[in-house]
């Protein structure tokens, strides 16, 4: 299953709501999965099955879609929030991945 | 707390193997999986397999099947991944990370393996 982010980068503003899209290359249900990566850092789990947030995240941080279609909102971003976002498919071996999403301060 | 704490940074010649470890502390330990991604330099992330810590039942990705074992120490909390047959193309920081359900929740520091000749 191939996963394929859109933008592939943005620039936003502090305060800006900003939206990821995750279109997956066939159904997979609500087995999604957001993360977030600063430079040089792990990964940081934000959201899983799609839309359920992990403890500790920011309630600003929102996800929904089902199926093929899934969206990451930032809500008011805050400069902590500059990273790049990935979206990872569980519906299937290999978990694959999204090319990711980088996050600008404009 | 719930950590995973991985081995130092590698840097191997073109054939050798490498094997990095990933000590698991604050949780019961068979009650998860662990998965294992890596990351080339300026490359987003791969996914490359994960082990049932509770039965050793393994899925690799095809990409490094053949050249990958991932296995786990019950009694040190540990899990290890070995590469054997190390390419350049292997250069990246390899990331374990704990597995259940559907998301991987808590991530070791990352160890960098470097393949040069």
């Amino acid at each position: 299953i191939q996963l394929t982010q859109s933008p592939s980068s943005l620039s936003a503003s502090v305060g800006d709501r900003v939206t990821i899209t995750c279109r997956a290359s066939q159904g997979i249900s609500s087995y999604l999965a957001w993360y977030q990566q600063k430079p040089g850092k792990a990964p940081k789990l934000l959201i899983y099955a799609a839309s359920t947030l992990q403890s500790g995240v920011p309630s600003r941080f929102s996800g929904s879609g089902s199926g093929t279609d899934f969206t990451l909102t930032i809500n008011s971003l805050q400069l902590e929030d500059f990273a790049t976002y990935y979206c990872q498919q569980f519906n299937s071996y290999p978990h694959t991945f999204g090319q990711g999403t980088k996050v600008e301060i404009k | 707390q719930v950590q995973l704490v991985q081995s130092g940074t590698e840097v191997k010649k073109p054939g050798a193997s490498v094997k990095v470890s990933c000590k698991a502390s604050g949780y019961a330990f068979t009650s998860y999986g662990i998965s294992w991604v890596r990351q080339a330099p300026g490359q987003g992330l791969e996914w490359m397999g994960w082990i049932n810590a509770y039965n050793g039942d393994t899925e690799y990705a095809q990409k490094v099947q053949g050249r990958v074992t991932m296995t786990t120490d019950t009694s040190t909390t540990t899990a290890y991944m070995e590469l054997r047959s190390l390419r350049s193309d292997d250069t990246a920081v390899y990331y374990c990370a704990r597995f259940r359900r559907g998301n991987m929740d808590v991530w070791g520091q990352g160890t960098t393996v470097t393949v040069s000749s």
